[in-house]
This record gives structure tokens, sequence and C-alpha cells, in this order.
């Protein structure tokens, strides 16, 4: 399967532990999207990579929020001391940022929080 | 902030029917995109849009870029039972691949 990877698909913790979420994006794609999806709305986008660097960040990424992409490949999202406000689907998304519509993003199947 | 607004929220409908649903927002975009998920599946992308008044077709799927810029239509032809899912539009402005989602729209066909 060569489509976007995330792990894991699910994820139950208590309030106030610290959960890390993975993505592997389509190999060739250098530009890697975080979004953030809750019950009954749309996603929102959180933050992006070009290659190893973070270029943009929501106002929705507090400061318990991290993300990185150390290699330019894969990338995690980190949330220090949980909330219950964070459950939510997190969904990563790529596309090659070059020659190609900036648009047309390739979300994986998500990592589903649940703060208890 | 910008915000995409879809109706209707919700729709029931018989398999063979056609559905139509819509998405307008309060500002320009130069993109339209449609995606459709499934339950704890993340959002597929049916169809891009890049022109005001263009339409363009996916199978049964039919999706127009409003002339105003503040709007589009996704068209459903001969509805089946896997059309159910979530339909959401989304609006892309810049270079990046950051875009602007609706609510969605989800849709349930009856066999």
């Amino acid at each position: 399967d060569t489509g976007v990877s995330q792990d894991p698909r699910h994820k139950i913790t208590k309030r106030g532990q610290n959960v890390t979420f993975r993505c592997d994006p389509i190999s060739e794609h250098n530009r890697l999207y975080w979004y953030r999806q809750t019950l009954g709305q749309g996603p929102e986008f959180l933050t992006y990579f070009q290659n190893e660097a973070q270029l943009e960040k929501s106002r929705l990424l507090s400061d318990r929020f991290s993300a990185e992409r150390p290699k330019g490949s894969f990338s995690t999202l980190e949330i220090q001391r949980t909330e219950q406000g964070d459950s939510a689907m997190y969904l990563c998304a790529s596309h090659s940022g070059t020659g190609a519509r900036n648009e047309k993003l390739f979300f994986g199947s998500g990592t589903q929080l649940s703060v208890l | 902030g910008q915000q995409l607004n879809q109706s209707p929220q919700s729709m029931f409908i018989q398999e063979g029917e056609d559905v139509s649903m819509n998405c307008t927002s309060s500002s320009i975009f130069n993109t339209w995109l449609w995606y459709k998920q499934d339950p704890g599946e993340g959002p597929v992308l049916l169809i891009a849009l890049y022109k005001a008044g263009e339409l363009t077709s996916n199978g049964r799927l039919t999706a127009q870029f409003g002339i105003t810029r503040k709007d589009s239509f996704l068209n459903i032809s001969a509805s089946i039972p896997s059309d159910v899912g979530i339909y959401f539009c989304a609006g892309h402005l810049g270079m990046t691949g950051k875009l602007i989602f609706g609510q969605g729209t989800t849709l349930q066909v009856k066999p």
C-alpha cells in the first residue's frame, strides 16, 4: 500500500497523559499536513511541513502540541498534558508540492484520540 | 475567519434518486474540492474545480465552481448504497495545501 499511513488508528488515554501519533506520507511527497476533525465537523488545519521545515501553524495548535518531521519523511504529532477537549480524529495528509496542484491532498485514515 | 456552509446537513434518499448539495462561502476561493468520508476513515478526493463556472464530472458525480467563486455544487445521479457517507466541500486559496472545509452533508441511501 502506497497511501498515507497513520499509527495508531485509535488511542485512549487519561487526562494529563502525553500522546504521540505518527504519519508516514506517500514516499515522493515533500509536503505533509496535520488536520484535526471533531465529531460533526469538517477537518481543520493544524500545521504543515515542506520537507523537514514546519512552515505554518494554526492558532488551534496550542503550546501543548508539537509536530516534527526530522528527516523530511515521517512526521510525529505530540500532545502533552492531554485534555478532554483534545478528543478528536487527527488526520495526516500529503502532496508532492511541486509541479502539481497544491490543493490535492491525500489523507490517511486518521488517529482517533479519546481522552477520558 | 473563513467559513464554509454546506447544505443540506443530511439527506435520506431512495436508491436510484439524484442528489444535490451545495456549499457557500463568505470569501472567494481559487479552487473548490469535494471529498467523501466513510466512518473511521480519512476524506477521499472526488472532484477538484479550478475555474469559475467550471463543470466537472467523475462518473455519476458532477460538480460546479460557482461564477462568484463563493460557492460550489455537487450532484450525484442514480444513487447507490455505496454512496452513503459524509460529503465535504473544501476551498483553497493560497500556494499550500491548507484547505477550509465545510461541516459536511451526511448522505444515507435506502436500498
